[in-house]
């Protein structure tokens, strides 16, 4: 069980382009959703935490215009990178929580999708 | 602060023990996290430890929890090839994680 998905594992786009990446909890429903970013050999940073149905809670420095986060349901949340630059480059991973009080916050991260911007 | 650091390699033989340390920052942090990371892929919810206790045993794994040191260690018993990738603590602190830098464990056979 806790199952999370990311689509694409995988993108490669031209500068300027917008990119929307895609997590899904496929046995379970996630009341919350987070959003990571991590470069070679670092750790995670955290840029945004979404509830269904309410507005993305972005952390200090992630721009909100350029990482539009939509929670539209309870199973899905999507990172849309908006006019992408070489600097977006980068891995980025969702986590997402069912917060069943089993383990207080656990979270259960997705695959991760790598993006190349050329 | 909010740093969680860990050191940032370790290298054993097959077949031995595996201990990765951390130390946390947020004394009142109700759960602490291992996580495995292989190469290009997610992370991976090894265990976790709820504050109130000093040790978690799962097969392999023994998470053990000093709380006085806000020191949390992770021994991975006859350590295997596979287990080899980057095992990142985190501890929960404000309604979101904080990780360390990860240490990357190298199996040699």
């Amino acid at each position: 069980g806790a199952v999370v998905s990311q689509h694409p594992s995988w993108v490669i786009c031209k500068s300027g382009t917008s990119v929307k990446i895609e997590c899904r909890s496929l046995d379970f429903q996630a009341t919350t959703m987070f959003w990571y970013r991590q470069f070679p050999k670092q750790s995670l940073m955290l840029m945004a935490t979404s509830n269904e149905g309410s507005k993305a809670t972005y952390e200090q420095g992630v721009e909100k215009d350029k990482f539009l986060i939509n929670h539209a349901s309870l199973t899905l949340s999507t990172l849309t990178v908006t006019s992408a630059h070489p600097e977006d480059s980068s891995f980025y991973i969702c986590s997402a929580s069912d917060a069943s009080g089993r383990a207080g916050e656990t979270q259960y991260f997705g695959p991760g999708t790598r993006l190349l911007v050329l | 602060g909010e740093d969680v650091e860990q050191s940032l390699f370790l290298s054993v033989r097959e077949g031995d023990s595996s201990v990765i340390n951390c130390t946390y920052t947020d004394s009142s942090s109700t759960y602490l996290y291992w996580y495995k990371q292989e190469p290009g892929a997610g992370l991976q919810l090894l265990t976790y430890i709820f504050s109130n206790m000093d040790m978690k045993q799962d097969q392999r794994l023994t998470v053990l929890l000093n709380k006085k040191d806000k020191h949390l260690s992770l021994r991975i018993a006859d350590t295997q090839t596979g287990d080899s990738a980057i095992y990142f603590c985190a501890e929960y602190q404000g309604g979101k994680l904080i990780f360390g830098q990860g240490t990357e464990l190298s199996v040699k056979p």
